[in-house]
């Protein structure tokens, strides 16, 4: 059972454009969302992360943003530039099940083309 | 650098083999979480510890085993191996039991059962 699904494999960005990367949940206790950002050989780096009290998180280029009632967020890259290309997951947890776990969805290549 | 510390960064071995995977957590974090990643696979949670006791479980065989020891690190031991157990291990660590706090992951250790 995939609690936290990513449905594209893949997404290519031309450089200076907006990415769009998306991620759904089943679980509605889930209240806590992570994005991270991946390279080859490296482990998961942390990118920005969003409470469910809030809909919307910005940091520098990166927003992310979430639709409690359906279950959904996103990760805008604004501009996308070429260092951005790597693979990102986003990742959700509850903070009032007693559980402390962290769900992973199964990541969207990202390449940002010069 | 994340501050966390997985060793070996590779290890080869045959199938029915033991090996163990050890990671050190940033310096002050007391939970450790492992995650596996199998080909074209998100990141699966297996276990996590805080402070030296298991605090949540994931889809971990029973051929697998984990512990926190009183200096934090921790280990992961995988016995009986099959081929399917080859992918990439990460550790994580965060400073208290998560649930809204952001993980640090180490570079990973890549097992590959021949």
């Amino acid at each position: 059972d995939q609690q936290v699904k990513q449905n594209s494999p893949s997404l290519s960005v031309q450089e200076g454009r907006i990415s769009i990367l998306n991620c759904d949940y089943t679980n509605s206790m889930f209240d806590y969302f992570l994005w991270y950002k991946k390279y080859p050989a490296e482990g998961p780096t942390f990118l920005i992360s969003i409470s469910s009290i809030k809909d919307k998180n910005e940091d520098g280029r990166f927003t992310v943003f979430l639709n409690k009632s359906a279950k959904h967020l996103s990760l805008h890259i604004v501009p996308s530039q070429p260092g951005d290309s790597a693979v990102y997951f986003c990742a959700a947890g509850s903070t009032t099940s007693g559980t402390y776990k962290y769900i992973f969805g199964t990541g969207t290549r990202l390449k940002v083309l010069a | 650098d994340s501050g966390v510390t997985q060793t070996p960064k590779h290890l080869i071995t045959a199938t029915g083999q033991r090996v163990t995977l050890r990671c050190s957590p940033r310096s002050g974090d007391l939970s450790v979480y492992w995650y596996q990643q199998s080909l074209d696979q998100g990141l699966q949670f297996l276990i996590q510890y805080y402070n030296g006791e298991e605090r949540a479980k994931g889809n971990i065989l029973e051929r697998f085993s984990a512990q926190q020891f009183p200096d934090l690190h921790s280990e992961l031991n995988l016995s009986s191996l099959e081929l399917g157990d080859s992918a990439l291990y990460f550790c994580a660590s965060s400073p208290r039991q998560g649930g809204n706090e952001k993980l640090f992951f180490g570079s990973g250790t890549q097992l590959s059962v021949l």
